[in-house]
């Protein structure tokens, strides 16, 4: 299984509302990724988890608030959130392997189809 | 700040033609990969290509890189329809944070 899943793919919530989206993986990958994408803007990191602790907050805004439960799943906590947080939310996972990077590689990410958010 | 730039920012060809962007990035790299992004959706990974090779293949894909000129170009041939996508590079060179340009919008006309 090579595929990473996002739950739900269209989300539209009102600014008093807290909602969550969800990302999980069966590759065994250890880091995973929340990715921020406005239209026609590349993505931009929010989050890194590695061995299910956040090891990267990209200077995230506290009503974004992510949770790993476990090496496979993924949360992204919604709250109070602005009308200019509506984007495409990716996430995305690698295997996280350190000694790759000796050789001049890179941990290649996967990565899910995303969730498209609207904040009205 | 962004690392790269891919250039053009728009591509529009016939199908079976060859479609050929190119990235350019500012600080030395170990590697640099290309992705591609179709409307809406994730993203996926296409290749890889380390500072100390020049040229690699994968099916289609053709991609060079110039480390004097800090550039690479990624050459997709025998386009099809399906390829109609958005191309991003990343010399970011970390191994956690993916670093794009704007990337290249490329649309095959049937």
């Amino acid at each position: 299984d090579t595929e990473v899943t996002q739950t739900p793919k269209h989300l539209v919530m009102g600014m008093t509302n807290k909602k969550s989206l969800k990302c999980e993986q069966h590759m065994g990958h250890r880091a995973m990724y929340w990715y921020k994408q406005k239209a026609k803007k590349p993505p931009e990191l929010m989050f890194v988890y590695s061995y299910e602790k956040l090891s990267i907050n990209e200077s995230v805004p506290s009503r974004f608030s992510p949770e790993c439960p476990n090496s496979s799943l993924l949360n992204l906590h919604l709250h109070a959130l602005q009308p200019e947080d509506s984007a495409l939310y990716l996430c995305a996972s690698s295997p996280w392997l350190p000694h790759y990077l000796l050789a001049g590689g890179r941990d290649t990410q996967y990565f899910g189809p995303g969730t498209r958010l609207t904040v009205l | 700040s962004q690392q790269g730039e891919e250039d053009p920012q728009a591509l529009s060809i016939q199908e079976g033609e060859n479609a050929t962007m190119n990235c350019s990035y500012k600080t030395s790299i170990n590697n640099l990969q290309w992705y591609r992004q179709n409307s809406g959706r994730g993203l996926v990974h296409l290749i890889l290509i380390r500072s100390n090779e020049r040229e690699k293949h994968s099916g289609r894909l053709r991609v060079t890189l110039d480390t004097s000129k800090k550039s690479s170009s990624l050459l997709i041939t025998a386009s099809r329809a399906a390829d109609t996508a958005s191309y991003f590079c990343d010399s970011g060179g970390s191994n956690y944070k993916l670093t794009f340009g704007k990337g290249t919008l490329l649309t095959v006309n049937p």
